[in-house]
């Protein structure tokens, strides 16, 4: 089983502020990576696969980036809407696809 | 617009069945893998497993093999998830959602969520 560590489990930004979160696989993944940001109460959402292709309707702001085993998605302006846990998951070996543990974006 | 609707949250006692679903519209339910993931009170996603509607394909994340079924009835356009007999460790919410297509699984969109509580 693939294992996907994100770091960190907390950031603190402000809003207008860049945020930069990672993903790291335990073994390649090649770019068969997926990102989602949850709110509370919400459903995940996909952000981004293909480690860089944004989903439909996904803001420019949100990219990523990354192959084998290290993955980053940055948000380049952070908006209130953006305040969320985020995960990444891999799909490259599979059963069982897996998520990272997930990265809380909070407000400072 | 491609919709997953779930259905409602249910409150069980351990030792107990279920069987909750997700019906899907607005696409062709036939042809896209469907996936159920379990998200645990204040903790992470875990993937259960996927099913291909069109030929009933599953595949079982190993952890879940065996302590759970998942169907399908491409005729009402629905996927289900059930339980013979449940545990209080089954107590999360449950998520259904689409593979959009491609090489390798992953999900967009998702449905609502169902809550599961086990609980004697």
């Amino acid at each position: 089983e693939i294992v996907m560590t994100q770091s960190p489990a907390t950031l603190s930004v402000s809003p207008g502020e860049r945020a930069t979160l990672s993903c790291r696989a335990s073994q390649s993944v090649s770019s068969k990576l997926a990102w989602y940001q949850q709110k509370p109460g919400q459903a995940p959402r996909l952000l981004i696969y293909g480690a860089s292709t944004r989903a439909t309707g996904v803001p420019g702001r949100f990219s990523g980036s990354g192959s084998g085993t290290e993955f980053t998605l940055t948000i380049s302006s952070l908006q209130s809407e953006d305040f969320a846990v985020y995960y990444c998951q891999q799909y490259h070996n599979w059963p069982p696809l897996t998520f990272g543990g997930g990265t809380k974006v909070e407000m400072k | 617009e491609v919709q997953l609707v779930q259905s409602g949250a249910e409150v069980k006692k351990p030792g107990e069945s279920l069987k909750i679903s997700c019906q899907g519209s607005g696409y062709s339910f036939a042809g896209y893998w469907i996936g159920w993931v379990r998200q645990m009170p204040g903790k992470g996603l875990e993937s259960i497993g996927v099913i291909y509607p069109g030929d009933s394909d599953t595949r079982y994340s190993p952890s879940f093999q065996g302590q759970v079924t998942i169907s399908v009835d491409k005729s009402i356009n629905t996927a289900y998830l059930q339980w013979s007999s449940l545990k209080a460790s089954d107590t999360a919410m449950y998520y259904c959602a689409r593979h959009p297509g491609g090489t390798g699984i992953w999900f967009d969109p998702w449905g609502q969520g169902t809550l599961v509580t086990v609980s004697s």
